[in-house]
């Protein structure tokens, strides 16, 4: 099994900062690797697919790097609506999810 | 506009059984493989199992293998999720997700599953 580890935990930010959150996955799953954002009371929706690539009507703040093992979203100014939890996704062996960075206004 | 409708969630007591449904439309259906993911209550996600356009492959979490089956059918665009020998910690509320290319595309609004006596 695939284990993603996102860090931080918790990223305290205020609107108009930058925001960049890590996912390390236990073994190589290339460019296999997807986030999604949650708000409270609301189903996932997916950012970014492929490592980096935007999904459909994904505004152009959001952004995703990465290959390999080690992956970063950046979130280039925080609007208020982007305080979130945002999670790593992994489809190169099997599906597994990392557990969560959580987005607070400082 | 995609839409995902599940149903079949509720309170059961540890040991019982539930069957979800996920009545699914705005796109075709059986073009699609399918998905549950899980989130117990303030927890993170969990993908459960899926299931290829016509049926005929099918993976689980190892955590629900032999107790849960995954299962659709595309004349009714409907996808579902038998749940037996329930424990506490299935305790989640289940979605039903469209997959493209391994990524969860989209989501239904969930529904709950408490598994207590």
């Amino acid at each position: 099994e695939v284990v993603l580890t996102q860090s931080p935990a918790t990223l305290s930010l205020s609107p108009g900062e930058r925001a960049t959150l890590s996912c390390r996955a236990s073994q190589s799953v290339s460019s296999h690797l997807a986030w999604y954002q949650q708000k409270p009371g609301q189903a996932p929706r997916l950012l970014i697919y492929d490592a980096s690539n935007r999904a459909t009507g994904i505004p152009a703040r959001f952004s995703g790097s990465g290959s390999g093992t080690d992956f970063t979203l950046t979130i280039s100014s925080l609007e208020p609506e982007d305080f979130a939890v945002y999670y790593c996704q992994q489809r190169s062996n099997g599906r597994t999810f990392g557990q969560g960075t959580k987005v607070d206004i400082k | 506009e995609v839409q995902l409708v599940e149903s079949g969630g509720g309170l059961v007591q540890p040991g019982g059984s539930l069957r979800l449904s996920c009545a699914a439309s705005g796109f075709t259906f059986s073009n699609y493989w399918m998905n549950w993911v899980r989130q117990a209550p303030g927890k993170g996600l969990e993908w459960v199992a899926n299931i290829r356009q016509h049926g005929s492959e099918k993976d689980y979490v190892d955590s629900v293998k032999g107790r849960f089956t995954i299962a659709r059918d595309n004349a009714k665009n409907s996808l579902y999720l038998q749940m037996n020998s329930l424990r506490a910690e299935d305790t989640a509320v289940y979605y039903c997700v469209r997959d493209a290319g391994g990524w969860f595309v989209d989501w239904g609004q969930g529904t709950l599953v408490a598994v207590s006596s």
